[in-house]
């Protein structure tokens, strides 16, 4: 059974640097995709960045970037010039299409970052 | 514009009293899914459901029904509820014919069973 393991429930970093987020996974699958998701205090989940497998560039948008190591099942965010709107929870998940063409989403457990002022 | 409803943002409710919590998408997504997130756990999955009159269980169903006879909605009924079944719920949708499987949630909604 695939498994999302996020190892580190909080986190704190100063406003301006930089944190890493980590994120292993378990999967027998070649093909699936990977999302990082921010859950802030208002409780909606938004979309930060998303990786498919089959690619091997690392996915990027604006302060936020992943670095994916297929081989290892490791797929850490990274957050530049760590900003106060950045507090919030972050859940790692997995998705793969099943043989049956369904979708299966997996969680992990979230980290809870705190950005400090 | 393109959103996810929920209703109601809040229940406080007794144990073995009915509720269903409502969602509804206007992005005409073919997957809709529940999930109930706790404390340490995550989010998990309870039901999804690939299109009209397509569902299939998630993860942790027990307790739970859905119905999908609308594109647009995908209630989650709890025929009777109990304490362990207080926690905070989303429900999602994404589309089938997108690659970018983004799921796309609703606010939430707080459930509390006494």
């Amino acid at each position: 059974a695939q498994t999302v393991t996020q190892s580190q429930p909080e986190m704190s970093v100063q406003e301006a640097e930089t944190v890493t987020l980590s994120c292993t996974y378990d999967t027998s699958e070649n093909n699936y995709y990977l999302f990082w998701y921010k859950q802030p205090p208002s409780r909606q989940m938004i979309l930060v960045i998303r990786q498919e497998a089959y690619k091997q560039q690392n996915a990027t948008e604006n302060r936020f970037s992943v670095n994916f190591q297929k081989a290892a099942k490791s797929f850490s965010l990274k957050i530049s010039d760590s900003q106060l709107g950045d507090t919030a929870m972050y859940f790692c998940a997995f998705m793969k299409q099943r043989g049956s063409g369904t979708y299966k989403y997996i969680f992990g457990t979230g980290t809870r970052l705190k950005v400090l002022a | 514009e393109a959103q996810v409803t929920q209703n109601p943002r809040y229940l406080i409710t007794v144990t073995g009293k009915k509720l269903t919590v409502t969602c509804s998408q206007n992005m005409n997504h073919e997957y809709m899914s529940w999930y109930r997130q706790d404390p340490g756990l995550g989010l998990r999955q309870i039901y999804y459901s690939m299109n009209v009159e397509v569902t299939d269980k998630g993860d942790v169903p027990e307790g739970y029904k859905v119905s999908r006879k609308e594109k647009r909605n995908f209630p989650l009924i709890l025929e009777s509820p109990s304490p362990n079944q207080t926690s905070l719920y989303f429900c999602a949708s994404s589309s089938l014919g997108d690659s970018s499987y983004e799921q796309y949630f609703g606010p939430g909604t707080r459930l509390t069973v006494t």
